[in-house]
């Protein structure tokens, strides 16, 4: 069954450094979302993605964060100049077509900030 | 602003030991509900999708059901693998087709064999 990839698993950094998250969707899936966890909290929204462009993106997603389809199968989550409370799990899910098809997520990129 | 509860945040079962996990929301609008299992250091893994009160939808020993306030999820007889973390999710309108989705905060499910 087709599935989300998401890499690297596990990302150390150092506050203040730029990290790039990836994530490959679904083959012929067309809208894409990044979510985050933070530890012992709800799964939350970031950012959703359709046609190249940003569809919609939380408060949480201010001017640090950007992404990029940069191919046909890519896509990425650039955070830049890190911070302590950017640690979390963040995960990619790409949904088929428009409407309340269900989206489905990769197994997350756990993000330690130090 | 779309709001998702869940209860209970625990449940503790023996195997074979049946419940239910609920999940109420307040939505503009309901556009259709999702429930995801989550295990730990994974991401959430589709359940079901429920459209309309009075839908059911059933997989192996889950049961969902919803109403016009709130959704069910039955385990009838559950096995030590249904543990889990299970989230309710509900999709937003903000314009668009894309339906980012607001998510409950889980019920840690945990059956004892």
């Amino acid at each position: 069954e087709p599935e989300v990839t998401q890499t690297p698993s596990h990302q150390v950094t150092q506050m203040g450094q730029e990290v790039i998250l990836r994530c490959v969707p679904i083959s012929n899936h067309l809208y894409f979302y990044w979510y985050r966890q933070i530890l012992g909290q709800k799964v939350e929204f970031l950012v959703s993605f359709y046609n190249n462009e940003i569809s919609e993106k939380s408060e949480i997603f201010d001017d640090q964060f950007s992404v990029e389809r940069p191919d046909g199968s890519n896509f990425t989550l650039k955070i830049r100049s890190t911070k302590l409370e950017d640690s979390a799990m963040y995960f990619c899910a790409s949904k088929r077509g428009q409407g309340d098809q269900p989206q489905h997520f990769g197994d997350g990129t756990r993000l330690s900030i130090l | 602003e779309d709001q998702v509860t869940q209860s209970p945040e625990a449940l503790r079962l023996q195997e074979g030991e049946s419940s239910s996990l609920n999940c109420s929301y307040t939505v503009s609008g309901l556009r259709g509900l999702f429930w995801y299992r989550q295990d730990p250091g994974k991401g959430p893994e589709f359940l079901f999708t429920l459209y309309s009160a009075g839908e059911e939808k059933e997989k192996e020993r889950l049961k969902a059901t919803l109403t016009k306030k709130e959704s069910f999820l039955h385990i009838t007889a559950p096995k030590p693998e249904d543990s889990a973390t299970y989230l309710c999710a509900v999709p937003a309108n903000s314009g668009g087709s894309n339906y980012k989705l607001t998510f409950g905060k889980g019920t840690l499910l945990t059956v004892n064999p």
